[in-house]
């Protein structure tokens, strides 16, 4: 089963509102990575949390871990039609140490202008 | 340098036909890995390949799917006897992961239509 579960799956939202979506994850970690795919294209990496941060800033992007509650948030602020996306989270997989990543179902969001 | 580069970019092919989709990860890069996304769904992993180490197969779905890795470089992912039911986009990523916390860089993959 998959590692990481986003929610919600889907959000539409009005241009220059924030967007937050969330991802849950199963095991224990030494990292989680937010992915963008625009569609029809490869995935883009956003922004890497190891397990000793709590929270870490790019740009409008703005992510929060809590490794006792096994999630992350990512919060686009001063949305963009340009932020129209699927958003993914990632995480290593259960064999520890293989760097086997797995990504949750994703979050679709919509910006409109 | 280049980015993951995925050929071909479209693929149709008729079902039972055996199919080949190439990936070249960027220069340096010792682990690749090949996903599977269906339309609208999530990632699927398929296997992982690191240096020189078995790969790990656990994701591949059935024996028809088979892939290689030549000189640590250029993958090759096989579908034999394709099936509807394969008709996915697949993309292949790479990292350095000589460092704990490596981010994937990912081709724009291969979307395979099997009629």
């Amino acid at each position: 089963s998959q590692q990481g579960e986003e929610d919600p799956q889907a959000l539409s939202i009005q241009e220059g509102e924030n967007a937050t979506m969330n991802c849950s994850y199963k095991t224990s970690i030494n990292n989680l990575q937010w992915y963008r795919q625009n569609s029809g294209r490869g995935l883009v990496h956003l922004i890497l949390i190891r397990s000793n941060e709590r929270e870490k800033h790019s740009g409008r992007l703005r992510v929060t871990l809590d490794t006792s509650k096994k999630s992350s948030s990512l919060l686009i602020t001063a949305s963009r039609a340009a932020d129209t996306a699927s958003y993914f989270c990632a995480t290593p997989g259960a064999l520890s140490g293989t760097y086997k990543y797995i990504f949750g179902t994703g979050t679709r969001l919509k910006v409109l202008a | 340098g280049a980015g993951v580069s995925q050929s071909p970019s479209n693929k149709v092919t008729e079902k039972g036909k055996d199919v080949e989709l190439r990936c070249d990860p960027i220069s340096g890069h010792t682990a690749l890995y090949w996903y599977r996304q269906s339309l609208g769904q999530g990632l699927e992993f398929l296997i992982y390949f690191q240096g020189n180490s078995a790969p790990d197969k656990s994701g591949l779905p059935s024996d028809r799917f088979s892939a290689e890795r030549t000189g640590g470089s250029v993958s090759t992912l096989t579908i034999q006897r394709t099936q509807q039911e394969d008709s996915a986009v697949y993309l292949c990523a790479s990292s350095q992961n000589r460092a704990p916390n490596s981010p994937l860089h990912f081709g724009n993959g291969t979307r395979l239509t099997v009629t």
